[in-house]
């Protein structure tokens, strides 16, 4: 199975400023999808931005962009212009097409301080 | 709202007890996916049923089952509780059998074994 690593247990960051949160992932096929969740206090799991790996264009939404690197299975999501709402768990995942399910890393904490 | 409809949002319930998890889907999405979250263990996929039929299977123990019924709506069974279930309890929903979309998660049902 694919593996999804997120190698930051915790981030802060200060209001307004920018801050990238990492995640690599091992697979061997060729044509997959990417992922970014967050999931807030509310425990609400929300979709912030999804890759395809066959586009080499960047993802963007808003103020969330990633840096997707195909060669070295890279996928960190960036966080411009900081709010105290974006204080939350965030989730890397992965999904393939040999497989039906998204595959999550362990989380990274995101701390937003004013 | 996501629209995905998790009942009930807290549990607690004696060890060797059995509990059924309620999930209804976004309408017009025919698959369901159960995951558990739990700090140790992160986001684990257990199972995912599409218009009424098993279409994969994760990390689900044999004291778990689930079925999905012909409203769409899913419920996940688990028996002979031990602690070490206690955990959130996720359903997501999608459109169609792939995830390559992502999927809209249910707020969870918390579940305490105690």
């Amino acid at each position: 199975a694919q593996t999804v690593t997120q190698s930051q247990p915790e981030m802060s960051v200060q209001e307004a400023e920018t801050v990238t949160l990492s995640c690599t992932y091992d697979t061997s096929e060729s044509d997959y999808y990417l992922f970014w969740y967050k999931q807030p206090p509310s425990r609400q799991m929300i979709l912030v931005i999804r890759q395809e790996a066959y586009k080499q264009q960047n993802a963007t939404e808003n103020r969330f962009s990633v840096n997707f690197q195909k060669a070295a299975k890279s996928f960190s999501l960036k966080i411009s212009d900081s709010q105290l709402g974006d204080a939350a768990m965030y989730f890397c995942a992965y999904n393939g097409n040999s497989g039906y399910a998204l595959n999550f890393g362990k989380g990274t904490s995101l701390l937003v301080t004013p | 709202d996501s629209g995905v409809t998790q009942t009930p949002k807290h549990l607690i319930t004696a060890t060797g007890q059995r509990v059924t998890l309620r999930c209804s889907p976004r309408s017009g999405d025919l698959s369901v996916y159960w995951y558990q979250q739990s700090l140790d263990q992160g986001l684990q996929f257990l199972i995912q049923y599409y218009n009424g039929e098993e279409r994969a299977k994760g990390n689900i123990l044999e004291r778990f089952s689930a079925q999905q019924f012909p409203d769409l709506h899913s419920e996940l069974n688990l028996s002979s509780l031990e602690l070490g279930d206690s955990a959130l309890y996720f359903c997501a929903s999608s459109v169609g059998a792939e995830t390559n979309y992502g999927y809209t998660f249910g707020s969870g049902t918390r579940l305490t074994v105690v």
